[in-house]
């Protein structure tokens, strides 16, 4: 069945990069996604990239996505303390929702 | 645009006891979904509905039931709470499927304790 693994946890500095990492088992998923929770909130999206594509940027956020792999990591420029949150690597099933890994708890320490 | 709206957002009930939580948006989204969220084992599908009058099961159905009466509405019902069912409870929405970019909205959440 689908499934999707991510660390549970990463500390970085502020003003680090992060690196999220995330493996997959759907090959059909046509996206991928990365969801962000704050403390006390719902999940919201954060970005996302179409199956075809190997990378994606959105000012500090890169995605890059290894199909052979199926490996998908999100990383963080700069890392703020505002980036203190859950993040969650999601495919998309056959059935057209989506699949949720764990969640990676990132701490940014000042 | 009040987006996605759940109530109760913290409920304790006693082992046995019934209760209905209910989701409501406002975006006239198709697709509603009722997900729960435990420590180490990240968010798992409970119910979903890809339109007014439909449900299907998800990931974790058992011990759940819900009804999509309106397109705006989805309700989860637990019939006989049991201490396992202590979690936080997501509900969320999007106007397409995940196949189509399509974007989930969460509510805030639900924190229920079943003691």
């Amino acid at each position: 069945g689908e499934d999707v693994e991510q660390s549970l946890f990463l500390s970085v500095r502020e003003g680090d990069s992060s690196v999220i990492n995330c493996t997959y088992t759907d090959s059909s998923s046509t996206y991928l996604y990365w969801y962000k929770q704050e403390p006390g909130a719902g999940l919201q999206l954060l970005t996302y990239i179409f199956s075809n594509m190997d990378m994606k940027q959105d000012q500090r956020l890169t995605v890059l996505l290894n199909k052979k792999d199926k490996h998908l990591s999100l990383r963080i420029a700069d890392t703020q303390t505002g980036d203190s949150a859950i993040y969650f690597c999601a495919e998309t099933s056959p059935r057209g929702n989506l699949i949720f890994g764990k969640g990676t708890k990132l701490s940014v320490k000042p | 645009n009040a987006g996605v709206t759940q109530t109760p957002k913290f409920r304790v009930l006693k082992t046995g006891q019934s209760m209905t939580l209910l989701c409501a948006q406002d975006m006239n989204h198709e697709y509603m979904y009722w997900y729960r969220q435990d420590p180490g084992m990240g968010l798992r599908l409970i119910h979903y509905s890809v339109g007014e009058g439909t449900t299907a099961k998800g990931e974790v159905p058992d011990g759940y039931n819900v009804s999509r009466l309106k397109k705006q509405n989805f309700l989860l019902g637990l019939e006989s709470a049991a201490p396992s069912q202590t979690s936080v409870y997501f509900c969320a929405s999007s106007q397409t499927s995940g196949a189509d970019t399509g974007e989930l909205f969460f509510g805030e959440g639900s924190r229920l304790t079943v003691l």
